[in-house]
Formats: C-alpha cells, structure tokens, sequence
C-alpha cells in the first residue's frame, strides 16, 4: 500500500463548478497535512494546510479525519486558473529526530475548461 | 526575499555518464532536501540534510548517487553512472528549522534526460 494515495484523476470540469479531492494516508503516526499545488513544468507550492477542525481560504476547503486517514480538498467555483495538479502531502517525524519528512501523493491533475 | 535557486535547469546526458546538480537554498533555511519526480509521479524525498549533517537518505540509491551540503549552505546531488530511469526532474527545496509545519519551498527544478 502506498504512504499517500489519491484520486487518480485526471478531473475535468467547467468553470464554476465544484470538485472535491480525496487523499488517504498509511502512517498512523503522520502530524501534519497539507496540500500544494503544482503547475505544468513548474515546482510544487504549498496551497494550504490542512487542520484537524477544517480549515476554509476563499473558494478553497480543506478537511481532515485521523479516524479514517482520509484528507480532502474542494475547490468551490473553479476557475481557469484553478488548472493544475494538486498534491496530497503528509508529514511525519522521522525516527529518531525532531525533523519531518514530507510524503507526496502522485497528484490529481486538474482541467478547468470554459 | 530570493527563492531556492538550482542549476543547470536542464541536462541531456547519456547512461553512465555523470552529473551533478547544484542548489542554493533560501538565506537562513536549515533544512535542505532532494526530490526526484518521475513523469506522472509526486516528489520523492532522496535526502535531507540539517545544516550540513544528514538526516534522511534512506530512499537514496546510494551506489550511483551522491550528495553533499558543505558549509550547511549550498548543496549538489550527483549521479554516477546515469541509467534510463534517473531521467526525471530533480528538486530542491529548504525550510526553516523554525517552522513547526514544515512548509517546504521548492526551486524550478532540474530537468535531467538520460539517452
């Protein structure tokens, strides 16, 4: 099984509507989520991070359920420039030391069309 | 405030021959590390260094690759001998030993083509 896994996509929508990633993780111990956003031929940039409480920025929604090791994003209103790939991203401490080591999913590409 | 700077952004090379990659984290940032992505795939963590000593290297194919961080400052990946499958984009990244979530920024990458 892998560390991180999501939705293989890709996704495909119009502009304005709402799409919903779903991410699961295997490390029971992992501290920290996030999600980062990658574009064509361009390197990852954190998007946001993802709180036990949810946490919301814009049109942007991020969940987190430690039960289940499940953390998802949704994207309300798309837009044009909401095309990308969004990557799923645990952190968990590595043995031994105080410092994280960062788990990429393989990504869900992203087509937000006219 | 300067990113985390990476040359060359590009190289073409043929298998076996041999490589390296330089990278210039952003000022003050403790932590260093190494990706690689394959074509489709996320980054996956080669190395990471605290200052200049090593923290994890255990997804680092250790018989053809290398890396160092003199100084605790600059870094370089080398390859060597280069297979068909190192082909992918090798990225580095810093974060600041302070930040308890760990934000990670990224350079542009370089892209690394084995014939």
């Amino acid at each position: 099984r892998k560390e991180v896994e999501q939705d293989p996509g890709p996704f495909n929508v119009p502009e304005g509507a709402t799409v919903a990633f779903n991410c699961t993780y295997s490390n029971s111990a992992s501290q920290s989520f996030f999600w980062y956003r990658q574009d064509c031929r361009k390197e990852p940039k954190l998007l946001m991070s993802v709180y036990s409480s949810g946490n919301e920025d814009g049109r942007f929604t991020a969940q987190l359920n430690r039960a289940s090791q499940y953390i998802s994003l949704l994207i309300r209103d798309s837009k044009l420039s909401d095309s990308a790939t969004y990557l799923c991203v645990v952190n968990a401490q590595t043995g031994g030391t105080s410092y994280g080591k960062l788990t990429f999913g393989q990504g869900t590409i992203l087509t937000v069309h006219p | 405030e300067a990113g985390v700077a990476q040359s060359p952004r590009y190289k073409i090379i043929e298998k076996r021959q041999s490589v390296a990659f330089w990278c210039n984290p952003i000022s003050g940032h403790a932590t260093l590390y190494w990706y690689q992505q394959i074509l489709g795939q996320g980054p996956k963590l080669l190395i990471q260094f605290q200052n200049n000593g090593v923290v994890d290297d255990s997804q680092l194919p250790k018989d053809r690759f290398s890396a160092e961080r003199l100084k605790g400052v600059d870094s370089t990946l080398k390859i060597q001998p280069a297979k068909l499958e190192d082909s992918a984009v090798y990225l580095c990244a810093s974060s600041s030993a302070s930040s308890s979530y760990n934000e990670q920024f990224f350079g542009p990458g370089t892209r690394l083509t084995v014939l």
